[in-house]
């Protein structure tokens, strides 16, 4: 079991439905990330949260907003999304910005 | 921009062969991390390096730090079907960014 927790595991929505990505971590990490992978590539850095405060923005388009309640919860916020942001999105955390991360299972995303 | 070039991108070999597999880059790393990622799942952490030169075993598979700390490699010794999966190399660079290779698909053959 992964101890990073993504909800939900799938989403289905239209171009002009809001909805939000949770992930959720219990190791005491002050570093969260939030990652974008299409089928058979690497995952794409969007953001960086540390210490609660937005590091890295990766010129993410602003129809993803990040959110970082406290430090254990990371949430991304989808507004109007395009069928090529259908993607597997995912959440890791790790103890300090430079260190080893640790990934939930992802939510897969499908935009009609 | 850093970038970490992974080869090979795809791998099919036979249980009980041995492999390896490559991470190149020409910008200095603090740290690299490999992990191993299987369909529907997100990656999973298998090993961070930190000093150059630095090798580190975990049962079946080593990992190699290169001198200069810019390459890395991981050799399997006699592969099993569960070793089937995406290999991902990462580099740390002192910005707080993780760079990710292009990823290694591995295919073990019963």
């Amino acid at each position: 079991d992964t101890e990073v927790t993504q909800t939900p595991k799938h989403l289905v929505m239209g171009m002009t439905n809001k909805k939000s990505l949770k992930c959720e971590q219990h190791m005491g990490h002050r570093a969260m990330y939030w990652y974008k992978q299409k089928a058979k590539k690497p995952p794409e850095l969007m953001f960086v949260y540390s210490y609660e405060k937005l590091s890295i923005n990766e010129s993410v388009p602003s129809r993803f907003s990040p959110e970082c309640p406290n430090s254990s919860l990371l949430n991304l916020h989808l507004h109007a999304l395009q069928p090529e942001d259908s993607a597997l999105y995912l959440c890791a955390s790790s103890q300090a910005l430079l260190g080893p991360q640790h990934f939930g299972d992802g939510t897969r995303l499908s935009i009609l | 921009t850093q970038l970490l070039e992974q080869s090979p991108q795809f791998l099919s070999i036979q249980e009980g062969e041995n492999l390896t597999v490559y991470c190149n880059s020409s910008s200095v790393f603090s740290s690299l991390q490999w992990y191993r990622q299987e369909p529907g799942e997100g990656p999973v952490l298998l090993v961070t390096v930190v000093t150059g030169g630095e090798v580190k075993k975990l049962k079946r598979l080593t990992f190699q730090f290169g001198d200069a700390r810019k390459d890395s490699s991981l050799h399997i010794t006699a592969a099993q079907p569960g070793d089937t999966g995406l290999y991902l190399c990462a580099g740390s660079s002192w910005a707080g960014k993780s760079t990710f290779g292009d990823g290694t698909t591995l295919t073990v053959k019963p």
